[in-house]
Order: C-alpha cells, then structure tokens, then sequence
C-alpha cells in the first residue's frame, strides 16, 4: 500500500495485561520503525527492522517489550505486563533504504492501560 | 550520543505573525529532516536539507541548513490557522544506523 497501516488505533489494557500493535509498512519499504511518543510530545525509538531482521533494538525495554517483522505478515509489537507508564502513541514508520531516507509515519496506536 | 536541541519549545503567535523554530547540534550533521505533526496527528515529512547553507522554501515556510551544517531553522512566513501544529527537526543517527533521532519539538498555537 501507499501508507504506513497501523492497528488498532485505540486500545485500552488494564495494567498487567498484554497488548499487541500492528503496522503494515509501505510496499516496497525495507525499514519499520517503532517510535513511542508520550504526552511531552517527544519520540522515543524503540526498535527498526531490515526486512524480518532487527536492525536496532536498543530503545526497546526487553523485558516486556518484543517486535517481529515476519514475511508476508504485518509487523507486531508486542508488551506483556503492560505497565502505566506504557500508555502513549506508538508509531510505526517505513522508509525505502533506511539511512538517512526519509520514513513515513502511520497515524499510530493510542494504547492506554488503567 | 547525537542528540539535537529544538528551541522554544512553544510558540503562541497572533494569525499573519512569523514563527521560526531552531534545532542546533553539538556535532556535524550529514543531513537534517523536518516534519509536522497536527494535533491528534501523525508526524508528516516537511523536506530534508542536505547541502551546507542550503535554504529551501515551499510556500510560507523557509528552511535553512546551517554552513557548519551543525543547526536548521524553520521559519514560517505570516501564519495562518492551518499551520498550527508541532514541528520537529530530526536527524539520522550515525552510529548503529537507520534510525532518526527527534528533536523535542515546537509546538505553534495561533490565535486568529
């Protein structure tokens, strides 16, 4: 497609719960990206991928932060034990060639745990 | 690590005023990027600026890259309500790699 789709745009998760987001990179992108931007407007980068092989990864929390990007699937991240502090827009990004290229951003996952 | 600093970090001007956001690196830069993102919105790519002292415009909005290439500005010409919004400079990160790090954003209120 010609858009980063990203899904669900809301989610709601009680604190502990799990929750999983989805992006769709543009066609033909190499690079995903997840950025995560709390209320203070700044982006946080969590991971990026080269096609299903992480790339960078030293902006996720590992212990209850994991992402995939699996052929023919839409990337995932994924939380377990969600905590409070996780609540925050997360964005997916995809660019053609990685360095230095431009990305382009999906309209992001609104997660909120209570 | 890169890190870039963007200044002010709000910006509440009247309907036709100017506006001009600023984003200085301690280091040299290879390339800085701009985007936009509307309240509720999703960041949007402005332009790149590569070239030493480069300025380009579109429209309203001027943008500038720096000799040292070490500080952007983005400038605004006679606002309107539709260029409300918080911009953000960004530059790759040239270690690890493909990855953009964020300035901290302005974000511009206008009052009509």
């Amino acid at each position: 497609g010609e858009e980063v789709a990203q899904t669900p745009k809301h989610l709601v998760r009680g604190e502990g719960q799990k929750a999983k987001l989805y992006c769709a990179p543009i066609k033909g992108h190499s690079y995903v990206f997840w950025y995560q931007q709390v209320l203070k407007n700044e982006f946080k980068f969590l991971i990026s991928f080269q096609n299903e092989n992480v790339f960078d990864e030293t902006g996720m929390p590992k212990e209850r932060f994991s992402a995939k990007c699996l052929p023919n699937s839409p990337c995932s991240l994924e939380i377990q034990a969600t905590k409070l502090e996780d609540s925050a827009v997360y964005f997916c990004a995809s660019s053609q060639t990685g360095y230095g290229n431009t990305i382009y951003f999906g309209e992001g996952s609104w997660l909120t745990v209570v | 690590g890169q890190q870039v600093m963007q200044i002010p970090q709000y910006q509440h001007v009247q309907e036709g005023e100017d506006f001009t956001t600023y984003c200085n690196s301690s280091t040299t830069l290879s390339n800085i990027q701009w985007y936009k993102q509307r309240p509720g919105g999703h960041p949007v790519f402005l332009i790149q600026l590569v070239k030493s002292g480069e300025v380009k415009k579109q429209k309203r909005l001027t943008f500038q890259f720096g000799e040292a290439k070490k500080n952007s500005s983005l400038h605004i010409t006679a606002t309107q309500t539709t260029d409300v919004g918080t911009y953000f400079c960004a530059v790759p990160l040239i270690q690890g790699a493909q990855k953009l790090v964020f300035g901290q954003g302005t974000r511009l209120t206008i009052n009509p």
